[in-house]
């Protein structure tokens, strides 16, 4: 079945800097690939997803790039800031419709 | 309501008693989801329904784990004979169809003592 690894776990960043998350995948079926934000002790929350169709995809901060070859994609988070301070999970779906979430990043944004 | 409903919140269980999640997903939704989150881990599936259908339930732990969606919207999570490891936050969530966003509901943190 369908693997995804997440790195890093955690991730220290200076206000301002730019954030890279990066996840793999083991099912080469895999078409459809979310990135989620969850603050604590709330629910996740999607802020950017890519299909197996495209290779980038970005919104205002937030970028997400497929390597189908490799099979990884990553998240961007350029210019942080304190409020994108939260657990990021990515996660991927196959075909057989289940979305399997990596294991989290959290992400500290220092002011 | 506009979003996914979970209920009951917060759930404390004594060891060896059912208990039954209830969620209520966005009205129209094909899909739905239900996950089990322990604390500081990803959401680790658990199975999947297309309307009424169980499609897969591949991540249930055990047999004492029971889910069903009777009318293709409502959906519980049953767990007999609760043990102390299926403490955790289990989150449900709904999509139009497949590979599209998913809403989650806020969790159910269920304590088993």
């Amino acid at each position: 079945g369908e693997n995804v690894e997440q790195h890093p776990s955690t991730l220290s960043v200076q206000e301002g800097d730019s954030a890279v998350i990066k996840c793999t995948y083991s099912d080469s079926a895999s078409n459809y690939f979310p990135w989620y934000k969850q603050e604590l002790g709330k629910r996740p929350q999607l802020i950017i997803d890519i299909r197996s169709n495209v290779g980038e995809k970005k919104d205002q901060r937030i970028a997400v790039t497929l390597n189908k070859t490799a099979k990884h994609f990553s998240l961007h988070i350029t210019e942080t800031q304190p409020e994108d301070s939260a657990v990021y999970f990515c996660a991927a779906m196959g075909n057989t419709d289940k979305l399997i979430f990596g294991t989290g990043t959290r992400l500290q944004v220092f002011p | 309501g506009a979003g996914v409903s979970q209920s009951p919140r917060y759930k404390v269980a004594k060891r060896g008693q059912d208990v039954a999640l209830r969620c209520d997903p966005i009205s129209g939704h094909v899909s739905l989801f239900w996950y089990q989150q322990a604390l500081g881990q990803g959401p680790e599936f658990l199975t999947y329904f297309q309307n009424e259908a169980q499609l897969d339930k591949s991540g249930l732990p055990s047999d004492r784990f029971f889910a069903e969606r009777p009318e293709g919207s409502v959906s519980t999570l049953k767990i007999q004979r609760t043990q102390q490891e299926d403490s955790a936050v289990y989150l449900c969530a709904s999509s139009f169809v497949r590979a599209t966003e998913a809403f989650f509901g806020q969790g159910t943190r269920l304590t088993v003592v």
